[in-house]
């Protein structure tokens, strides 16, 4: 079984300052991991995702996430936010085992309010 | 452009009524997924499916049926057995495998009146 944790439901922040929202897992498996964003009242848009390889990962709009092993966590980080990046931020795992589905273990969500 | 279609966006339901929401993919992905979101909870996982007419049910399948009679379609219908319908339903779908994500649809939100 799998779990994630966001330790943050909400991370008010000012325009232009860095942010960073918080993510565990716990997992018997080696796992995909993945961020995703939410506006309201639509979808989850893919930022990024941590498949093997380099532990430092780039996504879209500025965002990166750090994949750390030993902590098992993985933070979304951006250097300099926007009031565009207001929304809720998920953290997701996914089983990595070969030939199964991409069934997603979701964290509770951030939601990220920038002020101006 | 390839992507999900969910249909309804808005829906509203009787209590005692059963409901289908619509979820179409034109990704040729093999596995699709539905997960329900409720406020401060985050996304459960209702039911996946990996091949047409095989699904399997995910952490909370009760109340919900699925069907998978063709691949591009993944119907969920809400029955009069779940206790709080009321929810934002999402669709999703992936390949099998593979070094890749889940992509979503809009979603489609449910009312209970």
């Amino acid at each position: 079984a799998q779990s994630v944790t966001q330790l943050d439901s909400q991370v008010p922040v000012f325009e232009e300052a860095p942010v960073e929202l918080r993510c565990n897992y716990s997992s018997s498996v080696s796992v995909y991991l993945f961020w995703y964003v939410q506006y309201p009242n639509q979808g989850l848009q893919l930022l990024l995702k941590y498949l093997s390889g380099s532990t430092l990962v780039k996504g879209i709009n500025g965002f990166e996430a750090e994949f750390n092993k030993s902590q098992t966590s993985f933070h979304l980080r951006k250097p300099s936010v926007h009031i565009s990046d207001t929304a809720e931020y998920f953290c997701a795992v996914s089983d990595l085992r070969r030939g199964s589905a991409r069934q997603l273990t979701f964290g509770s969500g951030t939601q990220l309010t920038v002020l101006p | 452009d390839g992507g999900i279609t969910q249909s309804p966006k808005y829906l509203f339901r009787k209590e005692g009524q059963n409901v289908t929401l619509s979820c179409e993919q034109n990704l040729n992905h093999d596995a699709m997924y539905w997960y329900r979101q409720d406020p401060g909870q985050g996304l459960r996982l209702i039911y996946y499916s990996q091949i047409v007419n095989d699904f399997q049910k995910g952490d909370i399948a009760e109340g919900y049926s699925v069907s998978r009679e063709k691949k591009e379609s993944f119907p969920l219908t809400v029955t009069s057995a779940q206790k709080n319908p009321t929810a934002f339903y999402l669709c999703a779908s992936s390949i099998v495998g593979g070094n890749t994500e889940a992509f979503f649809g809009q979603g489609t939100r449910l009312t209970v009146v």
